[in-house]
């Protein structure tokens, strides 16, 4: 169960667009359409932005969104807002019937 | 609304045990599949545990197999985790959270605020 790998940082200006990737494998986020991602600002829980790859939760703005090719999957952010700077984790099911988080990735909005 | 809240975070030495709980309310709690995630201080979410929404089906990660144990009881509305054999790199906090997807795909919709384990001698 070896965590997914995602970029420790990535930063942007107010108004850019940011793409965060989570890279696994075929037994996880290359065998499944179960992927998920969390947006956790400090001291808080996490909250889920995208589930099943590309959907989004109700309330959560459509400047969010999520795709997949092949084994890795990806959070895009559009019109950078000063709020969406916070920690962002990807989640995948695995070929065990478990799930595995990637390691995190820390978003600075400049 | 939705509310989970977890409990029984505390300080315990290595090799002790501790049990956690979830009280959830604002939702049919046995409609849904339940997990527990963890963070320890400074560092990533890790996956713990699942259990179906009847309490059938469980499964753990690598890192706590044989010595947590997950459980539920619908009739309290209330989710478990049973820690044994604690290690101190077990110390995180620990949340609960809610799998709103009817197929279990691991979209956690609803998360409590965590209760923190602290293993130390």
């Amino acid at each position: 169960q070896s965590a997914l790998t995602q970029p420790a940082s990535v930063s942007g200006s107010p108004g850019q667009s940011i793409t965060i990737s989570c890279t696994g494998t075929s037994s996880d986020v290359g065998g499944y359409s179960y992927v998920s991602w969390y947006q956790q600002h400090p001291g808080k829980a996490p909250k889920l932005m995208i589930y099943d790859v590309n959907n989004r939760p109700s309330g959560v703005p459509d400047r969010f969104s999520g795709s997949k090719s092949g084994n890795t999957a990806s959070l895009t952010i559009s019109g950078l807002q000063t709020e969406d700077e916070a920690d962002y984790y990807c989640s995948s099911y695995t070929s065990s019937s478990t799930w595995v988080f990637g390691g995190g990735t820390k978003l600075t909005v400049l | 609304q939705v509310q989970l809240v977890e409990s029984g975070g505390n300080v315990v030495q290595p090799g002790r045990s501790l049990r956690l709980s979830c009280a959830a309310s604002g939702l049919t709690f046995n409609k849904y599949a339940m997990h527990w995630v963890r963070q320890a201080p400074g560092k990533g979410l890790e996956w713990v545990a699942v259990i179906s929404y009847d309490g059938s089906k469980k499964y753990y990660a690598d890192s706590v197999r044989g010595r947590f144990t997950i459980s539920r009881d619908n009739s309290k509305n209330t989710l478990y985790l049973q820690m044994n054999s604690l290690r101190a790199e077990d110390t995180a906090i620990f949340y609960c959270a809610r799998d709103g997807s009817e197929v279990a795909s691991g979209s956690l919709d609803y998360w409590g605020q965590g209760t923190l384990v602290t293993v130390s001698s």
